[in-house]
């Protein structure tokens, strides 16, 4: 069964600096990787997504990501953290071509911004 | 075009209550799951529809079952809350069966007392 690893829990960066979060997944195959967002009392926004193709992906609010098949990795970066970024991220990996596409969740990294 | 809508957006029950929780999917979306994610942890699938047919589960009891009418619209229902039931629900639709892209909605906040 596949697995998501999210290593840290809590990460305190100040505005401006940069960020990257680290994602790593248990899967026999070619996954689907996924990051999503959760700000405080809401629901979860898609932020990128990994299918195929270029390996290095880039998302919405000027993150990117990049898939290493080697590492098992998906580490979700940005070059400039702003205040509003501050929230949960959550790494994800769906099964390829199936027809139950359940995601499999990592537990979370909650991201602090500080001026 | 109108994203994943959820209702109520929050719930107090007692334990041994029923509670149903429902979701309007994305427009044009026909495949629904539902996510219970447990303060501090990451969501958790329960189960998915399509068609109106459940097309797979995840390891929760029987006594979390859901619903998808003609109109790709769904209900969770919990049986007999425990208080272990108490998280954030969400629904999340995709636009086809094997599209792997979730879009999820607000969620519901269920507190059992």
């Amino acid at each position: 069964a596949q697995s998501v690893t999210q290593p840290d829990i809590h990460i305190t960066v100040s505005e401006g600096a940069s960020l990257e979060l680290r994602c790593n997944y248990s899967y026999g195959a070619t996954p689907y990787l996924f990051w999503y967002v959760q700000s405080p009392g809401q629901g979860l926004q898609l932020l990128l997504k990994y299918f195929s193709g270029d390996t290095l992906v880039q998302g919405i609010k000027g993150f990117e990501a990049e898939f290493k098949r080697s590492q098992s990795s998906f580490n979700l970066r940005k070059p400039s953290v702003h205040w509003s970024d501050a929230a949960e991220y959550f790494c994800a990996v769906g099964v390829l071509n199936s027809g139950n596409t359940p995601l499999v969740f990592g537990k979370g990294t909650r991201l602090s911004v500080i001026a | 075009e109108t994203g994943v809508t959820q209702s109520p957006t929050h719930l107090i029950k007692t334990r041994g209550q029923q509670v149903t929780l429902r979701c309007s999917s994305q427009s044009g979306h026909n495949t629904v799951s539902w996510y219970q994610q447990a303060l501090g942890q990451g969501p958790q699938f329960i189960f998915q529809y399509y068609r109106e047919e459940e097309n797979g589960r995840g390891n929760f009891p029987p006594r979390f079952s859901g619903l998808q009418f003609p109109n790709y619209s769904s209900e969770l229902n919990v049986n007999a809350l425990e208080l272990d039931d108490s998280a954030l629900y969400l629904c999340a639709s995709s636009l086809k069966l094997a599209e792997e892209t979730q879009y999820f909605g607000p969620g519901t906040r269920l507190l059992v007392l």
